[in-house]
């Protein structure tokens, strides 16, 4: 079964307006989850680590003000697209690090699909 | 930067043949893992290896960890309908427990 989920699965909101997509680990405690977004036909790019108790690390290119991250819990990671552009309409995904005996496995959400109009 | 590149990009086959596809890079990874994409959904894990020159099956999918830790391929025998999706390689370094993804080969089986 699904170890990551994630909240909403797909979402449309006008232009100017937030938007926040919630990344739980459903089992197990996760200090680290990754967001990452993937345009049609196009592999997944990382935008940012998410550390829980401390700031995310974000990937050159991606704005921090703009793609706020919150890990709230040692399950949560939530990340809030403010003041949403049409061209932020994208496939955003998030994982979780899990320990695993063959060492760290990233396990991934279902995605959020986000059409800003 | 390291760079994962899967070959081929695109491969469309008749049910029932087999298949290989690959990944490579001139980076050391501590493990590599094989992710299955379909549209609209998340990657699913299909395996992780760590060990250079690992071979390990799952059901008619076979992955090999090349010997230097540097590339992989994945192996499909008889492949079915069920198989289409986009298949992602992705490289764990110990940095930041960062995946590098590779762009993906799309794998289309008709039946």
């Amino acid at each position: 079964g699904a170890v990551v989920s994630q909240h909403p699965s797909r979402v449309i909101c006008k232009s100017g307006t937030s938007v926040k997509i919630e990344c739980r680990s459903l089992d197990f405690q996760a200090t680290t989850m990754f967001w990452y977004r993937q345009f049609p036909k196009q592999s997944l790019m990382l935008m940012a680590t998410s550390n829980e108790g401390s700031k995310a690390t974000y990937e050159q290119g991606v704005e921090k003000d703009k793609f706020l991250i919150n890990h709230a819990s040692l399950t949560l990671s939530t990340l809030t697209v403010t003041s949403a552009h049409p061209e932020d309409s994208s496939f955003y995904i998030c994982s979780a690090n899990r320990d695993t005996l063959r060492g760290e496995t990233q396990y991934f959400g279902p995605g959020t699909r986000l059409l800003v109009l | 930067t390291q760079l994962l590149e899967q070959s081929p990009q695109f491969l469309s086959i008749q049910e029932g043949e087999n298949l290989t596809v690959y990944c490579n890079s001139s980076s050391v990874f501590s493990s590599l893992q094989w992710y299955r994409q379909e549209p609209g959904e998340g990657p699913v894990l299909l395996v992780t290896v760590v060990t250079g020159g690992e071979v390990k099956k799952l059901k008619r999918l076979t992955f090999q960890f090349g010997d230097a830790r540097k590339d992989s391929s994945l192996h499909i025998t008889a492949a079915q309908p069920g198989d289409t999706g986009l298949y992602l390689c992705a490289g764990l370094t110990g940095a930041n427990s960062k995946l590098t993804f590779g762009k993906g080969i799309t794998l289309s089986v008709r039946p």
